[in-house]
């Protein structure tokens, strides 16, 4: 069955640095794959989403890879800030009509 | 520009007891889905609407059951409620008609079953 995973559930980053989050996904059939951001206390809020038919997308300080071949996907943060720390989820779409999201990456910005 | 609002914003219920809980979708989305998130862990999706119907199912039991209305709107139903319904309970909403449209959260709403 289709399983979305993260590789690491925390990661702790310095302030300004660059940070990379990290997601496997199972189902080769998956088309369309989104990033969230879920701060306490809230709703998954959306980030960045890539279709199967790209392989990078660039938003504002944020860039999603797609390498389909290894079935995973990855988030980076230029310069992270503090408002940067929250739980990061991959979520995919198998089918149009329900996401499958993984366990999440908390991610803490130290000062 | 409103976005997925959901009432109520916390709820407290005990066992067998059944709950409704209410959603608005995004302005311009007709498509409503519901998921539950149990503490520290993913959304789990539950169902989808579209045109008043429901779409796709999650793996939950009969006791969930839901409705959209006319506007779009839409109600999460629960009876006889359990101990571990307890969790935070998502309703996202896009724009059907359209491949690949993300989906769009509101702030949920935390039941606890005592």
């Amino acid at each position: 069955g289709e399983s979305v995973g993260l590789h690491l559930p925390t990661l702790s980053v310095q302030e300004g640095d660059n940070s990379i989050i990290n997601c496997a996904y199972s189902n080769s059939a998956s088309d369309y794959f989104i990033w969230y951001k879920q701060e306490s206390g809230k709703g998954p809020q959306f980030i960045i989403d890539i279709r199967s038919n790209m392989d990078k997308r660039q938003g504002q300080r944020v860039t999603v890879l797609l390498n389909k071949t290894v079935k995973h996907l990855s988030l980076q943060i230029a310069a992270t800030q503090p408002g940067d720390s929250a739980v990061y989820f991959c979520a995919e779409n198998g089918d149009d009509y329900k996401l499958s999201f993984g366990a999440g990456t908390t991610v803490t910005v130290r000062a | 520009d409103a976005g997925v609002t959901q009432s109520p914003t916390h709820l407290i219920k005990t066992r067998g007891q059944q709950v409704t809980l209410r959603c608005s979708p995004k302005s311009g989305h007709d498509t409503v889905s519901w998921y539950q998130q149990a503490l520290g862990q993913g959304p789990q999706f539950i169902f989808q609407y579209y045109e008043e119907e429901e779409r796709q199912r999650g793996n939950f039991p009969d006791r969930f059951s839901g409705h959209q209305f006319p506007n779009y709107s839409s109600e999460l139903n629960v009876n006889a409620l359990l101990l571990g319904d307890s969790a935070l309970y998502l309703c996202a909403s896009r724009r059907g008609g359209a491949e690949n449209q993300p989906q769009h959260f509101g702030d949920g709403t935390r039941l606890s079953i005592l």
